[in-house]
């Protein structure tokens, strides 16, 4: 049963760190979200790719937030420095068609 | 105003009820439609997707309006097991941009 996975599942971190959360897409999916969810906001799209090229980052704060994807095999979302704002579940997703996508579990980020 | 609303609830029902919930979008170059199901501290996943003649799946029927730019979800006969949050998704047209409401949330009472 193929799944998106995150690590870490959890992160507590003190304000001014750098952040990385990662992500393994499904094996063959070529579009991968990443998504941030708040209590007030949400679900929010960050940025997404498409065969690994970025498509869309205007979700996303640009001067402490960075996405990439060194290979099919990872995405990574990177916050520096972090902020206590920034305290959220961060939900990497991976699709093959426009039509589905399949999250992973996510991250749970607290920045004190 | 948010480009995707939904009633945030909760919504409790009594097991066996029917209940509906709507969501409103304001971007005419909507393209694709959605529900997700999201169960507490999980991730969402897809429920349905929407076709503008409508369509059914089990005791879950959406409909779609594009006239009036709003999406609806019927559950029929609810189980404890649909307590959860339903999200309205909308897809842009030309885009891969998901917009996701911030939810439904559903209560089936035993």
């Amino acid at each position: 049963d193929a799944r998106v996975t995150q690590t870490p599942r959890h992160k507590v971190t003190e304000m001014g760190q750098e952040v990385t959360m990662r992500c393994q897409p499904i094996l063959g999916h070529n579009t991968v979200f990443w998504y941030r969810q708040t209590m007030m906001q949400g679900l929010e799209l960050l940025a997404y790719f498409r065969n690994r090229a970025p498509l869309d980052d205007s979700g996303m704060p640009k001067d402490r937030f960075s996405a990439e994807m060194p290979d099919a095999t990872l995405a990574t979302l990177k916050i520096q420095p972090s902020e206590p704002r920034d305290s959220a579940v961060y939900f990497c997703a991976s699709g093959l068609s426009s039509y589905e996508q399949y999250f992973g579990p996510g991250t749970r980020l607290t920045v004190t | 105003r948010k480009e995707v609303e939904q009633d945030p609830g909760p919504f409790n029902v009594p097991e066996g009820a029917t209940v509906a919930f709507n969501c409103t979008y304001s971007n005419s170059a909507s393209q694709s439609f959605f529900w997700y199901r999201q169960d507490c501290r999980k991730e969402p996943k897809l429920l349905m997707s929407v076709y503008s003649s409508g369509n059914e799946d089990g005791r879950f029927t959406a409909q779609l309006n594009r006239a009036s730019q709003y999406i609806s979800l019927l559950i029929r006969d609810s189980k404890l097991s649909d307590s959860a949050t339903y999200l309205c998704v909308v897809l842009l047209s030309g885009t891969y941009k998901y917009i996701f409401g911030t939810g439904t949330r559903l209560k089936v009472l035993a």
